[in-house]
């Protein structure tokens, strides 16, 4: 069974750091491109980075890029997302899902680990 | 303001027929990139309910079912169920942005 688990998430103060991981079993870990996807209270589902299987293509949304740092570990079957200078609006369950390119479909996701950044 | 425009709510009664919008542009769906829907329920983690246009993962109840053309694309739910009240949500990819792009979510209410 396929099985992503987010760990990380907590209470942060603003302008602090934060490092979420997403650990996968049940499948081959190093052949899958993985995103980050957030969602704030009461918004809608944001996509934040992608990361190919061999971290040689890394993405990110105008909204994090220069503040947070996405890479991964396949010996480990981990995958890890750098939060710095965090802000407010950074607020949200913070999911990592799994893909088989960029352009694919999101077919299994983590629980989530929610962030909070207090002002 | 998202990149995929999508209707804020739609609603319909049990049994009956409802479509929601995905608009885009001619740099993600007009590009020729994938679109893909999602069904996300209060508390719980969002779940893919069509793939690549039209396509149904194992599982997903033909009910559903996903069209595009040009720079948009659709999303049917044919014989409404109290249990399809959720919130919906577009995605596809965006040359412009080289990344992924979402539908502000569209939230449907089962009269």
């Amino acid at each position: 069974e396929v099985q992503l688990v987010e760990s990380g998430g907590g209470l942060v103060q603003r302008g602090g750091s934060l490092r979420l991981s997403c650990e996968g079993s049940g499948f081959s870990f190093s052949i899958y491109s993985m995103n980050w996807v957030r969602q704030a209270p009461g918004k809608g589902l944001e996509w934040i980075s992608y990361i190919s299987f061999s971290s040689d293509n890394i993405h990110y949304a105008d909204s994090v890029k220069g503040r947070f740092t996405i890479s991964r570990d396949n010996a480990k079957n981990s995958l890890y997302l750098q939060m710095d200078s965090l802000r407010a609006e950074d607020t949200a369950v913070y999911y990592c899902a799994r893909v088989a390119s960029p352009y694919a479909g999101m077919f299994y996701w983590g629980q989530g680990t929610l962030v909070t950044v207090s002002s | 303001q998202s990149v995929l425009t999508q209707p804020p709510s739609v609603s319909g009664a049990p049994g009956q027929r409802v479509t929601i919008s995905c608009t885009g542009n001619p740099s993600n769906i007009g590009a020729g990139h994938d679109v893909h829907w999602y069904q996300h329920l209060p508390g719980t983690v969002p779940k893919l309910l069509i793939y690549a246009n039209n396509n149904r993962p194992s599982g997903v109840p033909d009910r559903f079912s996903g069209s595009k053309s040009g720079t948009s694309a659709s999303l049917a739910i044919t014989g409404l169920q109290a249990e399809d009240e959720a919130r919906y949500y577009c995605q596809s990819y965006d040359n412009s942005l080289s990344g992924l792009v979402f539908g502000g979510g569209t939230t449907l209410t089962v009269l």
